[in-house]
């Protein structure tokens, strides 16, 4: 069983769509739950992380973590064609990530 | 500009023939490290770094070495490739264990 499991899409969505991305977890002693973004031949980078259970929202993007059910999600509000990317569920004991899922393709159509 | 760079951006090779990519940060990292992306394998550990003259194996270390003699560069070779070695390789530094990654803008690597 991977420690990260992610669905791989590829997920198409209109423009401003909600889309909810989502990862199961399987190593409970992890407390920081990242979400990377990577575009397209670019390496990944850091979207945002949430420590231990509950939600983090910064500005369209809310990451949430449900630490009794292992579940991991991350919803994009008001989607707009530039959040077309790979999305990466991470978890680790510090937000250096440890263990990576293996991505979400998303596709805004405009 | 605070930057991970990694050369070459792409590269084909022959089975066995040794070939190094290299690595370097700007940002005065401690931490450096060396992962694989493959489909539906996600982004897998090769090597690590936490300082100068120490390096550690991750989750996928075999076939493949490192050397830190420097700190802001962190090269990987591969003695013999072989075509199972053909993916996307990524370096990414941090300043410490407990910070979040920076990572270049990948290898594509392929391996005949």
């Amino acid at each position: 069983q991977k420690e990260v499991e992610q669905d791989p899409g590829p997920l198409s969505v209109p423009e401003g769509a909600i889309v909810s991305l989502n990862c199961t977890y399987s190593n409970s002693a992890f407390q920081y739950f990242m979400w990377y973004r990577q575009y397209s031949r670019k390496g990944p980078e850091l979207l945002m992380y949430t420590y231990s259970s509950g939600n983090k929202e910064d500005g369209r993007f809310t990451a949430q973590v449900d630490k009794s059910s292992k579940y991991i999600s991350l919803f994009i509000r008001d989607s707009q064609p530039s959040d077309s990317a790979t999305y990466l569920c991470a978890t680790g004991p510090g937000r250096r990530a440890l263990t990576f899922g293996s991505g979400t393709r998303l596709q805004v159509q405009p | 500009e605070a930057q991970v760079t990694q050369n070459p951006r792409y590269l084909i090779t022959v089975t066995g023939k040794k070939l190094t990519v290299t690595c370097s940060q700007n940002m005065n990292h401690e931490y450096m490290s060396w992962y694989r992306q493959d489909p539906g394998l996600g982004l897998r550990q090769i090597y690590y770094s936490m300082n100068v003259e120490v390096t550690d194996k991750g989750d996928v270390p075999e076939g493949y070495k490192v050397s830190r003699k420097e700190k802001r560069n962190f090269p990987l070779i591969l003695e013999s490739p072989s075509p199972n070695q053909t993916s996307l390789y990524f370096c990414a530094s941090s300043p410490d264990l407990d910070n979040e990654q920076f990572f270049g803008p990948g290898t594509r690597l392929t391996v005949l």
